[in-house]
């Protein structure tokens, strides 16, 4: 089945620190992925929508100059959260979708990755 | 305002129990809803997708229902299993036409299985 893979799983650094995370899909093409975050006991929360070879689309509320979205290629996009701080601490998933699904796209699942845990110190 | 509502929001149950979790959506327009089961720091893995024509799919031990009309959904486990310790997400995917839609989460059912 389609896999996506999330590096690095856990991440803790200092305050200021610039964190990248990336997302892979490593055995489909995934024109769109998606960034999102989850508080203890909350739900997903998208953040933005990662378009390859296109800007990425934000969510309200989401500063873009904060976290930065790259989606270079079919496979591989990354979110890099700047200057972190303290509440910037959250557990960050990326999805993708199977590139080509056409009029049926929404009934292709969204394959997660396995987070990244990022604290903030 | 879209919004996805589980209950209950955790859940502890003997080792071999059967369990129902329940989803209620105000989610338009309707394109599917699926059933995601979150393992503690890991991604979401979908267990079942229902589209608005299904009234009941099954996946091993999982079986979901869908009633379109009163938009409530429901995961029922049987028999289980200490491995069925998660969190149980309902996402509701809205239609919002040319070929993109909007996923709608819940914030899921942490269900804890004990011997």
């Amino acid at each position: 089945g389609a896999v996506v893979s999330q590096h690095p799983s856990r991440v803790i650094c200092k305050s200021g620190t610039s964190v990248k995370i990336e997302c892979r899909s490593l055995d489909f093409q995934a024109t769109t992925m998606f960034w999102y975050r989850q508080f203890p006991k909350q739900s997903l929360m998208l953040m933005a929508t990662s378009n390859e070879g296109s800007k990425a689309t934000y969510e309200q509320g989401v500063e873009k100059d904060k976290f930065l979205i790259n989606h270079a290629s079919l496979t591989l996009s990354t979110l890099t959260v700047t200057s972190a701080h303290p509440e910037d601490s959250s557990f960050y998933i990326c999805s993708a979708r199977v590139r080509g699904t056409g009029l049926f796209g929404s009934n292709q699942p969204q394959h997660f990755g396995d987070g990244t845990r990022l604290s903030i110190l | 305002k879209n919004q996805v509502e589980q209950s209950p929001q955790s859940l502890i149950i003997l080792e071999g129990k059967n369990c129902t979790l329940q989803c209620n959506y105000t989610v338009s327009p309707f394109s599917n809803l699926r059933w995601y089961k979150q393992d503690t720091g890991r991604g979401p893995v979908s267990l079942t997708i229902m589209t608005f024509s299904e009234n009941t799919k099954s996946n091993g031990r999982y079986t979901a229902t869908l009633d379109a009309d009163t938009k409530q959904s429901s995961l029922h486990i049987t028999a289980s299993q200490l491995s069925d310790s998660a969190s149980y997400i309902c996402v509701v995917s809205a239609d919002s036409g040319a070929g993109s839609y909007q996923l709608t989460f819940g914030k899921g059912t942490k269900l804890s299985v004990i011997p």
